[in-house]
């Protein structure tokens, strides 16, 4: 089956760097999302990784390793607006994509 | 660039009505729409994907006689929930993929209470 794992919660103080972690076993790979929801809110995008390596931007970079299977999003110089629920989300061989259950990032001044 | 709108954003209906959510891509055309539900502290489950001028296909157990979708031109989608029950009660979200595209653009979602 299809699967990806991301913990459920994480905890860090304003000013500082997080890493969120994502694996995934998935039916084909077209690619590997991440994307921010505030509570209440729709997702919005973040970045888009397809190939291996680290894609930087602002704040916020995103590394992918597909022969493991793992992705992390990298948040620096976190403010208090980055509290939030981190999403990643896999494209599979049809194109369709498969979401993780959401990391909720909780920052504290 | 990029937009996509969802109308209403609230909702409340009682429980045996039929409620319609709209879809609509401002500046692109969405060849293929996505409708989602996302249950509270709970990830986004897809419901079903649809392509401009065909049927939509329904995830397993999404029941399609009662989650109507139409996608009748590049611009809108909508989903008709029908004889909404209170368990009906969640967050829609759609998004949208444009030809060639591969990120999908999510629309502010939906929030629909049936009592």
């Amino acid at each position: 089956g299809q699967n990806i794992d991301q913990p459920t919660e994480m905890t860090a103080t304003e000013g500082a760097i997080v890493q969120i972690n994502c694996t995934y076993q998935t039916s084909g790979f077209n690619g590997l999302f991440w994307y921010q929801q505030h509570a209440g809110e729709a997702p919005t995008f973040l970045s888009y990784n397809v190939l291996d390596g680290l894609e930087e931007k602002g704040r916020f970079s995103s590394f992918l390793s597909r022969s493991k299977g793992y992705s992390y999003l990298l948040l620096k110089e976190l403010q208090m607006k980055d509290s939030a629920s981190y999403l990643c989300a896999v494209m599979d061989s049809n194109y369709q994509l498969i979401w993780g259950a959401g990391t909720k990032l909780i920052i504290k001044p | 660039g990029a937009v996509v709108s969802q109308h209403p954003s609230r909702v409340i209906c009682k429980s045996g009505t039929s409620v319609k959510i709209e879809c609509r891509s401002l500046d692109f055309q969405a060849t293929t729409m996505f409708w989602y539900r996302q249950f509270p502290k709970q990830s986004l489950m897809l419901m079903a994907t649809s392509n401009e001028g065909s049927k939509a296909t329904y995830e397993q157990g999404v029941e399609k006689d009662k989650f109507l979708i139409n996608h009748a031109s590049l611009t809108l989608s909508t989903l008709t929930v029908t004889s909404a029950h209170p368990e009906d009660s969640s967050f829609y979200i759609c998004s949208a993929r444009d030809l060639g595209g591969y990120e999908q653009y999510f629309g502010p979602g939906t929030r629909l209470t049936v009592t």
